[in-house]
C-alpha cells in the first residue's frame, strides 16, 4: 500500500538559515508527489508537485524539492527561511484514483 | 483567485447529534472531496464525489457519513450521530477534472463533546 513518511515532527531553524524537510514515500509505480503548507487557520496550499521530467522542481515562495527515485525521497528545501514560513508542511503522494495520501506533517518553527 | 469556502470554521456538538459541514467548491469544478485530520495525525481521505454520486470512499466513511450536492453549488458532509472520535478538522476540496489540481478549503474544526 502507498504510504508517506515524514520523519521529523518538529524542526526549528533560525531566520535566514537554510531548510530541508524530509519525505519518503512507498509507491509501486512512478509517483505523483506533492508538498502542501498549512498556516494557522488556513487551508492546505500547494507548494509544488512532481509528475515527471526534471527531478528538481520549483515551487511558490522560494521552495524547491528534489525527487530521488533511488532513495524514494522527495525532500523540500529553501535556501533562506523567513519568519512567515512558520507553518505545518505535508508531503503527499497521489494514487491512481487521484486521492492524496499524506504524511503526518512537519511543523516548522522559525527563530528570530 | 477562486476559493473553496467552508462553513462554519468551528463547530461544537454533543455526542449523538447530527452535524452538517458545508462547502462551496469553485464554480467550474466537477470533482469534490472531503478529507479529515484528527489532531496530531495525518490528513486522511474520506470520500470523492462526481456527477452526483460517490466515486470512492475510504473505510472511515461508514454509514454514519453521507455527502450531498443539494443545489448545484454547495457540497455537504453529514455525520448522522457524532462520536467523540469524529472530532477533527474536516477539509473540503474541489478540482476541475480527474486530476490532482485540488483546491482545498480552510477547514471546519469539529469538536464532539
Amino acid at each position: 500500500a502507498q504510504s508517506v513518511t515524514q520523519p521529523d515532527i518538529h524542526i526549528t531553524v533560525s531566520e535566514g538559515a537554510s531548510l530541508e524537510l524530509r519525505c519518503n514515500y512507498s509507491y509501486g509505480a512512478t509517483p505523483y508527489l506533492f508538498w502542501y503548507v498549512q498556516s494557522p487557520g488556513q487551508g492546505l496550499q500547494l507548494l509544488l508537485k512532481y509528475f515527471s521530467g526534471d527531478t528538481l522542481v520549483q515551487g511558490i515562495k522560494g521552495f524547491e524539492a528534489e525527487f530521488k527515485r533511488s532513495q524514494s525521497s522527495f525532500n523540500l528545501r529553501k535556501p533562506s527561511v523567513h519568519w512567515s514560513d512558520a507553518a505545518e508542511y505535508f508531503c503527499a503522494v497521489g494514487d491512481s484514483s487521484y486521492k492524496l495520501i499524506f504524511g503526518s506533517g512537519t511543523r516548522l518553527l522559525v527563530r528570530p | 483567485e477562486p476559493e473553496v469556502t467552508q462553513t462554519p470554521s468551528h463547530q461544537v456538538t454533543q455526542m449523538g447529534q447530527e452535524v452538517i459541514l458545508r462547502c462551496v467548491p469553485i464554480s467550474n469544478h466537477l470533482y469534490f472531496y472531503w478529507y479529515r485530520q484528527i489532531l496530531g495525525q495525518k490528513v486522511e481521505f474520506l470520500v470523492s464525489f462526481y456527477n452526483n454520486e460517490i466515486s470512492e470512499k475510504s473505510e472511515i466513511f461508514d454509514d454514519q457519513f453521507s455527502v450531498e450536492r443539494p443545489d448545484g453549488s454547495n457540497f455537504t458532509l453529514k455525520i448522522r450521530s457524532t462520536k467523540l472520535e469524529d472530532s477533527a478538522m474536516y477539509f473540503c476540496a474541489s478540482s476541475e477534472g480527474a486530476n490532482y489540481g485540488y483546491t482545498f478549503g480552510s477547514g471546519t474544526r469539529l469538536t464532539v463533546v
